[in-house]
């Protein structure tokens, strides 16, 4: 099955500062989704991305769907930014949309 | 509007025993998922329902079962417990049939196998 690779797999920020996120994938795509995992456990989509550049406040994704990539930024980070990002893409197959891949997610601690 | 409701929230159960996690929308969606976390794995698909009276095998579904007991809900079974199984239960539900619709999540059965 496909394989779904994020990085880092921690960031630790102080509030205001930029990060970017990277998820990979093996295979190619026609649907990503971004969610992020609060502290409390709720997990929120963000995103659905499978090519191009989205752009939500202070969080914007980009996919290269061609380079089996996409890039989550937060700018100006808060503390209620912290939590446990996740991509996930759909397994192979065309009515796949609802099976989804997930990453091992990249925990993000901002520090006020 | 409540979207995703999971009961119980936790649950702790010795091995051997059975348990039923129950999961309720009321966003009228057609397809209904469950996930399990696991630290450091992610979410991992369990099953997955396209459509009342459909179910479908995920990536870990052994040892449980599921019934989409009708539009709304769709409960996951564990018939013999055991300690890996562990873990935190995500039910989710999503349109389906079109380009694309979001997956809308409950906050989760945490469930603990002694």
């Amino acid at each position: 099955g496909i394989q779904v690779e994020q990085s880092p797999p921690d960031l630790i920020l102080q509030e205001g500062a930029n990060s970017t996120l990277r998820c990979n994938f093996s295979d190619s795509v026609n649907n990503l989704q971004w969610f992020h995992q609060n502290p409390w456990g709720q997990l929120i989509n963000l995103f659905y991305i499978p090519s191009g550049t989205k752009q939500n406040g202070r969080l914007s994704a980009t996919t290269v769907a061609t380079e089996r990539y996409s890039l989550l930024y937060i700018s100006s980070s808060q503390t209620t930014d912290s939590g446990v990002y996740f991509c996930a893409v759909p397994k192979a197959g065309g009515t796949s949309y609802g099976k989804l891949t997930f990453g091992q997610g990249t925990i993000l601690t901002v520090h006020p | 509007n409540a979207g995703v409701t999971q009961t119980p929230k936790f649950q702790v159960l010795k091995t051997g025993q059975s348990m039923t996690l129950q999961c309720a929308q009321d966003m009228n969606h057609n397809s209904m998922y469950w996930y399990r976390q696991d630290p450091g794995m992610g979410l991992r698909l369990i099953y997955y329902s396209a459509s009342e009276g459909t179910t479908d095998k995920g990536e870990v579904p052994n040892g449980y079962n599921v019934s989409r007991l009708n539009k709304r809900e769709f409960s996951l079974r564990l018939e013999s417990a055991a300690p890996s199984q562990t873990s935190v239960y995500f039910c989710a539900s999503s349109e389906i049939g079109r380009a694309y619709q979001p997956q809308h999540f409950g906050d989760g059965t945490r469930l603990s196998i002694l």
